[in-house]
């Protein structure tokens, strides 16, 4: 019965190629994010969704391109990926409209060689 | 930019004893602050939500306190042990879905 789920957990792939990363929650929330654990281990916010609607974009290269084709489901695929695209990405969801409490799938390691 | 800072960046705490840290955050807009617990090779796990000032959670050994007005909270951690050893994570949100996280406090318990 896991909440918010990503596939796959571990992406090894060479640069130039396009992948994408799964998400879903089964806990019935509208809001859905990617964050993107940097190098120096910081989570950064990429996007989010609620209820299928783009609401934050972050400063991201349009490489990124989200896609939710439904509440309970956020994609991400990345194209033409580079070395610097490797990191682990989170999924997360919410569903409290005032703090926005952050339920965190278990990560993808991306990793472009 | 509304910036959330954590301090200290790391820490070493001998089992047993008792530990605190901080995250400052801007009090202006202020709607919500999270704690998280974020253990190597997991995801992080909300600890603590706090809205009010004055709050103040708790959760076993683990309690949290905020103040709005002057905008920090405190994570007090009592009788640590190997397990606690994480990174905490805190976080706020200033009137949107966007949360705004800090660097962590990365916590190792020497047993």
């Amino acid at each position: 019965d896991t909440a918010v789920s990503q596939t796959p957990k571990y992406l090894v792939t060479q640069m130039g190629n396009d992948k994408s990363i799964k998400c879903e929650q089964n806990l019935g929330h509208d809001t859905m994010y990617w964050y993107k654990q940097d190098s120096k281990k910081f989570l950064k916010i990429m996007f989010s969704y609620n209820n299928k609607e783009l609401i934050i974009n972050e400063t991201v290269p349009n490489r990124f391109s989200p896609k939710s084709p439904d509440k309970a489901h956020l994609n991400l695929h990345i194209n033409s990926l580079e070395l610097g695209d490797s990191a682990v990405y989170f999924c997360a969801s919410s569903q409290d409209k005032v703090t926005y409490e952050q339920y965190f799938g278990p990560g993808t390691r991306l990793t472009v060689t | 930019i509304l910036n959330v800072e954590q301090s200290p960046q790391s820490l070493h705490v001998q089992e047993g004893d008792s530990t605190n840290f901080t995250c400052s955050f801007p009090s202006s807009n202020f709607y919500a602050l999270h704690w998280y617990r974020w253990e190597t090779a997991k995801s992080p796990e909300a600890l603590f939500v706090m809205t009010l000032n004055g709050d103040e959670k708790k959760k076993g050994r683990i309690s949290a306190t905020l103040n709005t007005k002057e905008g920090y909270s405190y994570l007090y951690i009592k009788g640590s042990q190997p397990e606690d050893s994480a990174t905490y994570l805190c976080a706020s949100n200033f009137g949107n879905e966007k949360l705004t996280f800090g660097t962590g406090t990365r916590l190792t318990i020497i047993p």
